[in-house]
């Protein structure tokens, strides 16, 4: 296994449109974290899930944005009529038992 | 409330030189842990190191060294004759266990350090 993937690596869209990404996890993961991470600023936290289970939203998940796990492998964050400040890294990271998190590459979203 | 100020925006310096990185942390946790990240420039946060809140001693791994002082709720980074292949934003993060939260991590603003040649 070489790692967390996410698709796309970029995305250009028109403000109102939506978007979809998605997140592999490691295989033998079963714990999933979506991020958004601004230029300048550290990531910050948006959802998690365990297995299939969302276990927990941050306020900054308003409800254009919806993620799901339906089998408790890859992941998919939506985000319904996206905005201007919606532009941003999206990054997905699992582990196991251990504490790290490992980070995918991310998807760069640039709202036009 | 949780939270990791890493108070150097930028930091430059020339190939060789020992460069140390800050971080201060807030947590009314117990047991908590803290992390150090480097994000170059492709994009990928690539994981560095982990510390468990009741484990102080330092760590050495090659040109790289820890320093957890909870005396001070510090955790800062040395690299020891820095390369150019160092330049790169590094982060540092918390991650509580307890207070409700499942496990998501705590990033400081990150620092953005340069080695040039």
């Amino acid at each position: 296994d070489t790692g967390v993937s996410q698709n796309p690596r970029h995305k250009i869209t028109k403000r109102g449109q939506n978007v979809t990404f998605r997140c592999d996890p490691i295989s033998e993961h079963n714990r999933l974290y979506w991020y958004r991470q601004t230029l300048g600023q550290g990531p910050e936290f948006l959802t998690y899930f365990q297995n299939e289970a969302q276990l927990e939203k941050s306020r900054l998940l308003s409800d254009r944005f919806s993620a799901e796990r339906p089998k408790g492998s890859f992941s998919t964050l939506e985000i319904q009529r996206t905005e201007q400040g919606d532009s941003a890294m999206y990054l997905c990271a699992s582990r196991s038992q251990v504490e790290e998190q490992y980070f995918g590459p991310g998807t760069r979203l640039t709202v036009t | 409330a949780q939270k990791v100020t890493q108070a150097q925006t930028e930091i430059s310096v020339v190939e060789k030189e020992d460069v140390t990185l800050d971080c201060v942390y807030e947590t009314r946790d117990t047991t908590y842990y803290l992390f150090w990240y480097k994000q170059p420039p492709s994009g990928e946060l690539v994981f560095l190191i982990r510390r468990n809140s009741f484990d102080e001693q330092n760590e050495i791994s090659g040109r790289y060294s820890w320093n957890f002082q909870k005396s001070t709720s510090s955790f800062n980074f040395t690299i020891t004759a820095s390369q150019v292949v160092d330049s790169a934003v590094y982060f540092c993060a918390l991650k509580g266990i307890h207070g409700g939260s499942q496990g998501n991590l705590i990033f400081g603003k990150g620092t953005k350090l340069s080695v040039k040649p």
